[in-house]
């Protein structure tokens, strides 16, 4: 497809469940970043990989949270034991490849999870 | 600790009029601003940036302006139209943060017809 696509676009589970979101980026965007938003809040930045590197995990809020990028395309944002706070709408963006560090990002239009 | 701040959650005008929303940052090192656009079960979407080493950029209806010595940069919507009638959110990034964007909490703007 054209943009970012996330599925699924909501997810309900009960609390200590653990859930999987996936994000499949543009094709060739090299780096991929995971954001979430919360009721009334801002997006707050969880993981970001780029190419091979690394990944910087910094702001993932606990050991509980995961995120996968198999052969440098499609995420896996997973979240164990969720807890009702984990409850947000996720948001995956891409971006193209090394040269453009300063190309904005593509988001998807995100997985709503609500843990009960 | 809050970076990026939009301290007006919501802002209301009338179609035709300017629409100004207000962001302010406390990270000097950040070089680099964003403003996206959301509208309601999408996700947000890139509107217009501006670089560090500039005061103000423009495109179309939209221009962004960067005051660096007050830490804080404008968006002025002019007409402003019902259909840009969302959630504004102004971002920030740093060259050395690998584009990791910093969003502000965003602004609800509402145009009247």
């Amino acid at each position: 497809g054209a943009g970012v696509s996330q599925s699924p676009s909501n997810k309900v589970t009960e609390k200590g469940k653990d859930v999987e979101l996936r994000c499949d980026p543009i094709s060739g965007h090299t780096a991929l970043y995971w954001y979430r938003q919360s009721l009334g809040q801002g997006l707050e930045f969880l993981i970001y990989f780029q190419g091979n590197s690394a990944p910087d995990k910094s702001g993932l809020p606990s050991d509980r949270f995961s995120a996968e990028r198999t052969g440098g395309s499609v995420s896996t944002l997973t979240i164990q034991r969720t807890q009702q706070e984990d409850s947000a709408v996720y948001l995956c963006a891409s971006r193209g490849g090394l040269g453009k560090v300063r190309a904005p990002l593509h988001f998807g239009n995100g997985t709503r999870l609500t843990v009960t | 600790d809050q970076q990026v701040k939009q301290n007006s959650p919501s802002l209301s005008v009338q179609e035709g009029r300017i629409s100004i929303l207000n962001c302010d940052y406390t990270n000097s090192m950040f070089d680099y601003f964003l403003w996206y656009k959301k509208y309601p079960a999408e996700g947000p979407t890139f509107l217009i940036s501006i670089s560090s080493i500039k005061d103000k950029n423009e495109d179309g209806r939209f221009t962004v302006f960067l005051n660096k010595s007050a830490k804080h940069l404008s968006l002025h919507i002019v007409p402003s139209q019902p259909g840009d009638s969302a959630v504004y959110f102004c971002a920030a990034s740093e060259e050395t943060s690998g584009s990791r964007l910093t969003f502000g909490e965003g602004t609800q703007l509402t145009v009247n017809p």
